[in-house]
């Protein structure tokens, strides 16, 4: 079965700088790959999705995520940083043949003023 | 339209006793998933229902849950005989048709079992 990696569980940027979320995943063949974020008191919202084609995906509030298939990553991008990005993000993947996606355990985003 | 909706929000009980959580999934929403999020960890797949098919129960921990759902509507979650290990926040997501279409997650159930 498929599974996923954040290697991060806490990260603090300064609001303005960049910002990347890295994700792994191991899967014998071609996963479909979500962001979801999930904002405090709130559920969890898709972010973005790749399935096929285009190996950069944009997705809503000025996030992008980038599938290396050589590295076995996701991971998610920002440019800049608002305070308003903090919240707990989580990678997850899916695969064609079964109904099981599997989350990662979650990176927690402070932003510093 | 309204989004997902689950009750009750939070549930205490006692170690031993049984617990039913109820999930109303977008309508129109043919598939419906529970996952369960312990304290800092991620979402761990519980079971999936897609339309009238028979539900994937391969997530369930343990033959203490059970999940049903009626039709195309409301699933109820139950876990028998609750033990502390239990205690987490279980999230109901529907989607249209597949789960690789955008999953919407209800705001779900905090479960603290003493």
């Amino acid at each position: 079965a498929q599974s996923v990696t954040q290697p991060d569980i806490h990260i603090t940027v300064s609001e303005g700088a960049s910002l990347e979320l890295r994700c792994n995943y191991s899967y014998g063949a071609t996963p479909y790959l979500f962001w979801y974020v999930q904002s405090p008191g709130q559920g969890l919202q898709l972010l973005l999705k790749y399935f096929s084609g285009d190996t950069l995906v944009q997705g809503i509030k000025g996030f992008e995520a980038e599938f290396k298939r050589s590295q076995s990553s996701f991971n998610l991008r920002k440019p800049s940083v608002h305070w308003s990005d903090a919240a707990e993000y989580f990678c997850a993947v899916g695969a064609y043949n079964n109904n099981d996606m599997r989350f990662g355990a979650g990176t927690r985003l402070t932003v510093k003023p | 339209g309204a989004g997902v909706s689950q009750s009750p929000s939070n549930k205490v009980t006692e170690k031993g006793k049984d617990v039913e959580l109820r999930c109303d999934p977008i309508s129109g929403h043919t598939a419906l998933y529970w996952y369960r999020q312990r304290l800092g960890q991620g979402l761990e797949f519980l079971i999936y229902f897609q339309g009238n098919s028979a539900p994937d129960k391969s997530g369930l921990p343990s033959d203490r849950f059970s999940a049903e759902r009626t039709g195309e509507s409301v699933s109820t979650l139950t876990i028998q005989r609750t033990q502390q290990e239990d205690s987490a926040v279980y999230l109901c997501a529907s989607s249209l048709e597949f789960y690789y279409n955008e999953q919407f997650f209800g705001p779900g159930t905090r479960l603290t079992v003493l």
